[in-house]
């Protein structure tokens, strides 16, 4: 149990172009989802908390407008990087909490999202 | 100050030892506690969750909880080459609303 899908797993895109990345709880519903980046050989950095049906939760420094993310429901949260530049280019993780009982997070496979 | 802090290592450990990994929070109203691995390029996977003082065994794993010195740590037992990996410590604030992670301590077992 507890698996949580992302995808895709890697794309290439062209500078300026915008980028979705999704992230499904496949067998348990998730009200919070959490989404991350990371640099190679750094640690996470969370980006933002979704809560479902309501709007994003964005950390400090985080452009929302750049980064714009839509939970519609409790098993499902995109990541759209809009006007994507090559700065952007980085290791983008999501992860899920159920909703009951169980406090830990559950991570997606990741994206590796290059720019050029 | 961090709020959660860990030694980034690499720490090195011959096979068959005991490994480790320790980690400092600074948040005293945090509830939950959490080891995860990540191996190079992937995504972490959660190896133990504690949430009260004392240890919690897991096979080789053992989790322990010291909320008075606001400390936790992660012991490996008979480690594996395969146990090589960046080790991250996570623990939920005192709101629970978000995962705070440490910065990873990299492992290294040595055959």
């Amino acid at each position: 149990g507890a698996v949580v899908s992302q995808h895709p797993s890697r794309v290439i895109c062209k500078s300026g172009t915008s980028v979705k990345i999704e992230c499904r709880s496949l067998d348990f519903q998730a009200t919070t989802m959490f989404w991350y980046r990371q640099f190679p050989k750094k640690s996470l950095m969370l980006m933002a908390t979704s809560n479902e049906g309501s709007k994003a939760t964005y950390e400090q420094g985080v452009e929302k407008d750049k980064f714009l993310i839509n939970h519609a429901s409790l098993t499902l949260s995109t990541l759209t990087v809009t006007s994507a530049h090559p700065e952007d280019s980085s290791f983008y993780i999501c992860s899920a909490r159920p909703t009951r009982g169980i406090s830990e997070a559950f991570f997606g496979q990741g994206t590796r999202l290059t720019v050029v | 100050q961090k709020e959660v802090e860990q030694n980034s290592g690499p720490l090195s450990v011959p096979e068959g030892a005991i490994a480790s990994l320790n980690c400092t929070y600074s948040d005293r109203g945090s509830q939950s506690f959490f080891w995860y691995r990540q191996y190079s390029g992937k995504s972490p996977e959660l190896i133990m969750s504690i949430y009260s003082n004392g240890d919690k065994e897991d096979g080789r794993f053992t989790a322990q909880l010291n909320k008075a010195s606001q400390y936790v740590s992660l012991l490996i037992r008979d480690s594996q080459p395969s146990d090589s990996a960046t080790y991250l410590c996570a623990v939920t604030g005192s709101s629970a609303s978000k995962i705070i992670f440490g910065s990873g301590t990299r492992l290294s077992i040595r055959p």
